[in-house]
């Protein structure tokens, strides 16, 4: 079975600042999906960027971008010129690319605190 | 377009009750799925239905159920509650498989049930 692991329960960045958030995963398949969804005080997960593990090349969304390193397992999140919006539950997820079910498995997610 | 709407938002109920919550995806997604979050488990997987068919199910015993409807909306019932029960419930949906958007789920803002 995968695992999905965060190692920050919490981090804090000062506004406009940058901060990366940590998620390694462990799984024996070769094809699979991850995902950096954040979930604001409202409690509606939102998603920030996905990545497949295929590509090469590491996604970017406007201020979010990621840093995949297929071999070590990790998948990293960067926020540049973090804003208070930013401030969240961040989880980390893996979904496999096998079959059709869109099971997603989540670590146990980093809260991100943004300080004005 | 309209999110994925969960009804109800918020409910009470007693052990020993039963209680049903509902998900209507997004138009035209075909796959719903939901999850329970907890602080002491996190996130964790409870079934997804495509086509009205159960295609995966969570480490849930058999009081959790669900159903899809012909129309996509989808139901999970939870039966003899117990006050582990009590958590946030999410339900997410996505496109069929074959899109580029099949692989990433949208989730509702979750139905809270407290059970006493």
């Amino acid at each position: 079975a995968q695992t999905v692991t965060q190692s920050q329960p919490e981090m804090s960045v000062q506004e406009a600042e940058t901060v990366t958030l940590s998620c390694t995963y462990d799984t024996s398949e070769s094809d699979y999906y991850l995902f950096w969804y954040k979930q604001p005080p409202s409690r509606q997960m939102i998603l920030v960027i996905r990545q497949e593990a295929y590509k090469q090349q590491n996604a970017t969304e406007n201020r979010f971008s990621v840093n995949f390193q297929k071999a070590a397992k990790s998948f990293s999140l960067k926020i540049s010129d973090s804003q208070l919006g930013d401030a969240a539950m961040y989880f980390c997820a893996y979904r496999s690319a096998k079959g059709s079910a869109r099971q997603l498995t989540f670590g146990s997610g980093t809260q991100l605190t943004v300080l004005p | 377009k309209a999110g994925v709407t969960q009804t109800p938002r918020y409910l009470i109920k007693t052990r020993g009750q039963q209680v049903t919550l509902s998900c209507s995806p997004i138009s035209g997604h075909r796959s719903v799925s939901w999850y329970q979050q907890t602080p002491g488990q996190g996130l964790q997987f409870l079934f997804e239905y495509f086509s009205e068919t159960q295609r995966n199910k969570g480490n849930f015993p058999g009081r959790f159920s669900g159903r899809q409807f012909s129309n996509s909306r989808s139901e999970m019932n939870v039966s003899t509650l117990e006050l582990g029960d009590s958590a946030l419930y999410l339900c997410a949906s996505s496109l069929a498989s074959g899109s580029s958007g099949a692989n990433v789920l949208t989730f509702g803002a979750g139905s809270r049930l407290t059970v006493l």
